[in-house]
């Protein structure tokens, strides 16, 4: 089993929509649970990030953790076509000089 | 003024050659860390470095190593090239070990 399972897409929705993001994870260490946005040919930033098991909401967007499923996902409302990026789901342990783990990344396309 | 810079943004190279990838920050972190991105998009950590331990992941070839001149500067050395390392290469630092890591530009790396 991997350790971060995302559907990379593309995921391609009209303007305005509702959009739903997922990643699955197996590693029970995580201790934070993190949405990356990246936009082509750049570095990812960090868009939004949570601790514990619940929803963390920030503008159009919404983070949802479920850690008794293992299942973590990101809500875009009233999407815009600058959303349009890919997103990678990333964890971490907090345990000494980790990086991150990441998913491979969701390719996501918003039509004007 | 950015915060994580790199550089090349692009290098080209021959198998067999050695490289050097630069990296600086400036935002006063005291931990960075390399990453690999693959053609599929999967973003991995190689390193993570503070002034206190080298972490490496144990799937990173001791072809790669990283040398810290001072906290600002995390530097990737590359030794007998292979085509395999073709990849993008992000730089990353954080203030101790945190999840919130800012990332620079890549450098997109094409061994020929």
């Amino acid at each position: 089993q991997k350790e971060v399972e995302q559907d990379p897409g593309p995921l391609s929705v009209p303007e305005g929509a509702i959009v739903s993001l997922n990643c699955t994870y197996s590693n029970s260490a995580f201790q934070y649970f993190m949405w990356y946005r990246q936009y082509s040919r750049k570095g990812p930033e960090l868009l939004m990030y949570t601790y514990s098991s619940g929803n963390k909401e920030d503008g159009r967007f919404t983070a949802q953790v479920d850690k008794s499923s293992k299942y973590i996902s990101l809500f875009i409302r009233d999407s815009q076509p600058s959303d349009s990026a890919t997103y990678l789901c990333a964890f971490y342990s907090g345990g000494g000089a980790d990086g991150l783990t990441f998913g491979k990344g969701t390719h996501l396309i918003i039509q004007p | 003024d950015t915060a994580v810079s790199q550089t090349p943004k692009y290098l080209v190279t021959q198998m067999g050659n050695d490289k050097s990838i630069k990296c600086e920050q400036n935002l006063g972190h005291d931990t960075m860390y390399w990453y690999k991105q693959d053609s599929k998009k999967f973003l991995k950590i190689m390193f993570s470095y503070n002034n206190k331990e080298l972490i490496i992941n144990e799937t990173v070839p001791n072809r790669f190593s990283p040398k810290s001149p001072d906290k600002a500067h995390l530097n990737l050395h590359i030794n007998s090239l292979e085509l395999g390392d073709s990849a993008v290469y992000f730089c990353a630092s954080s203030q101790g070990s945190n999840y919130e890591q800012y990332f620079g530009p890549g450098t997109r790396l094409t061994v020929t």
